[in-house]
């Protein structure tokens, strides 16, 4: 069974400084590889994706990912975070479940900004 | 376009008694699936349905059932509630359902709690 592990459920950094939540996760295939965010009272909102190909992969709200088979990683990053992406920060890898793909979610990261 | 909206926003509710919750997709959506999200937990999938007919479930017991209408609307019945049931439920919506990627849409979710 495919699972993800989120190591940190707590990140703080400070307004302008580079950000790195990390995923690794367990499939026996190749695997489909999606980070949600959800802010306070919001549903989650897809970053990025990764299927196949290049695995540097670009998301919304400058948000990258680079995937790492060999470390069976999957490590979300932004140069320079801003105040408003205090959020909780989701990993999840998608598995074929009665034909259709369903998302495996990891616990999550929570990230503070100081300013 | 309106996105997925779910009703009601908040509920409470007493240890065995019932519930449902309500899901509406994006228009043009056909398919909806349903998550438990407990607090500080990751979204953990129950239920997925597409043209009416369920397409995946999780690992749930069969206090938890669900129905899609022909407008693709759906519900979510939760029978016997316990307190271990309080929890943010997420209704998600794609396009359509099947052995390849849909992008889901996530609505802010219902918050139940049970007393």
């Amino acid at each position: 069974a495919q699972s993800v592990t989120q190591p940190d459920i707590h990140i703080t950094v400070s307004e302008g400084a580079s950000l790195e939540l990390r995923c690794n996760y367990s499939y026996g295939a190749t695997p489909y590889l999606f980070w949600y965010v959800q802010s306070p009272g919001q549903g989650l909102q897809l970053l990025l994706k990764y299927f196949s190909g290049d695995t540097l992969v670009q998301g919304i709200k400058g948000f990258e990912a680079e995937f790492k088979r060999s470390q069976s990683s999957f490590n979300l990053r932004k140069p320079s975070v801003h105040w408003s992406d205090a959020a909780e920060y989701f990993c999840a890898v998608g598995a074929r479940e009665g034909g259709s793909y369903i998302p495996t979610f990891g616990r999550g990261t929570s990230l503070i900004v100081h300013p | 376009d309106a996105g997925v909206t779910q009703s009601p926003t908040h509920l409470i509710k007493t240890r065995g008694q019932h519930v449902t919750l309500r899901c509406s997709p994006i228009s043009g959506h056909k398919s909806v699936s349903w998550y438990q999200q407990v607090l500080g937990q990751g979204p953990q999938f129950i239920f997925q349905y597409y043209e009416k007919e369920e397409r995946g479930r999780g690992n749930f017991p069969d206090r938890f059932s669900a129905r899609q209408f022909p407008n693709y609307s759906s519900e979510l019945n939760v029978n016997a509630l316990l307190l271990g049931d309080s929890a943010l439920y997420l209704c998600a919506s794609s396009l359509e359902t099947g052995p390849f990627y849909n992008e889901q849409f996530f609505g802010p979710g219902t918050r139940l709690t049970v007393l």
